[in-house]
This record gives C-alpha cells, structure tokens and sequence, in this order.
C-alpha cells in the first residue's frame, strides 16, 4: 500500500515571502504520479501541481515549484512570492496505475499568509 | 467552476436516515470518484467507477453504496445513518488516461457537506 506524510499540521509565511512545504511517500512501484492539491476556506479542491514520477525536470506552475527527490521518495512544494489568497491546507496526493490510479492523500498542511 | 458537479451542497439529517448525493462529472469524463473528508480520517477514498462499472473500492462502509447511471453520473447512497458519517464528500472525475502527456487528473467537485443530528 502507499502512503503518503506531511509532517508540518501547521505554517504560516509573510506575504511575498517563499514556503516550502514537505510531503513524502512510500511505494515500490517505479511507475507514479505525485500531486498537490490546495484547498482553500471554500472547500474547493483545486489542483496546483503535478509531477511525473519518469520525468526528471522538477514542475513549475507560476509562483508554485515542487522539488522532487525520487531517491528520497520525497516531493515538496515551494509557494514563492506567497499571497493572500495562497492561504489554504494543501494536500500531497500519489497516484500509480497499479492502484487504479486512486489518488491518496496525506493529512495536510494549513498554510497561512500573514498581511 | 470545476465542471464537476454536486448536489446538494449542504445536507442536515438525523441518524439512521437515508440520504443520496449526486455527482454530474466533467463532460467527456467518463471516470467518477467518492471521496469523505472527515475531521478525524481525512481524505479518504470511497469508491471509483468507470462508464458505469465498478472499478476500485476503498474505505466504503456496507451502508453506503454507490451507482455510475449510462448518462454518467452517479449517486452516493448513505443509509442508517450515525453521527461520525459526518463530513464532506467529494466527487471526483477523470478521463482516465495516461501516458508521456501526462497523469490521470481528477478534477473535484464542490463538495456535499453532510451533518448528522
């Protein structure tokens, strides 16, 4: 089975500062996806980012830059230039095809941007 | 908008009721995804169905059942009711594809938040 841990419950980060954010997992297989996913107070559960696991050019969307470390099995999120809006928890999700590509999700990370 | 739609978005029952929630996946989206998100478990994974069959089962309670429609949307079925069915349940689709173009990505829905008095 893969899991999937966010060790920070909590972070807080000045407007226009960088966060990153930490996520590792655990699997066997060569063959997978890595995801963060934001949702903000709406509860909307919107898409940031996307990493495949065979391309080895970490993925950049914007302000938001993973550092994907496959070695490591570790997969973290940077939020540059950090805005208000960017307050949210933030869930690292894996998916494989030998799951049926069924997302797991780790516990989350609330991040908040302080004016 | 995601594309993803759910209904009801807010629900308020009693325990060992029964309630339905509603998923209308995004239009060429022929996969469709349950969600709970519960204080106490996070996000798990429920059930899956593809263009009308059952593809995967997780953490799905007997009580609650699910069903993909040829038009392809689908119902979550909860039933006998208790208080810790509480939460927010996500729907979810995808075309259910892969390959160097990229992941198979869901796209979620708003949500139904479900509350058991």
């Amino acid at each position: 089975a893969q899991t999937v841990t966010q060790s920070q419950p909590e972070m807080s980060v000045q407007e226009a500062e960088t966060v990153t954010l930490s996520c590792t997992y655990d699997t066997s297989e060569s063959n997978y996806y890595l995801f963060w996913y934001k949702q903000p107070p709406s509860r909307q559960m919107i898409l940031v980012i996307r990493q495949e696991a065979y391309k080895q050019q970490n993925a950049t969307e914007n302000r938001f830059s993973v550092n994907f470390q496959k070695a490591a099995k570790s997969f973290s999120l940077k939020i540059s230039d950090s805005q208000l809006g960017d307050t949210a928890m933030y869930f690292c999700a894996f998916m494989t095809p030998f799951n049926d590509y069924k997302l797991s999700f780790g516990a989350g990370t609330t991040v908040t941007v302080r004016a | 908008d995601s594309g993803v739609t759910q209904t009801p978005k807010h629900l308020i029952t009693a325990t060992g009721q029964r309630v339905t929630l509603r998923c209308s996946p995004r239009s060429g989206d022929l996969s469709v995804y349950w969600y709970q998100q519960s204080l106490d478990q996070g996000l798990q994974f429920l059930i899956q169905y593809y263009n009308g069959e059952e593809r995967a089962k997780g953490n799905i309670l007997e009580r609650f059942s699910a069903q993909q429609f040829p038009d392809l949307h689908s119902e979550l079925n909860l039933s006998s009711l208790e208080l810790g069915d509480s939460a927010l349940y996500f729907c979810a689709s995808s075309a259910l594809t892969s390959g160097p173009s990229g992941a198979n990505v869901l796209t979620f829905g708003a949500g139904s938040r479900l509350t058991v008095l």
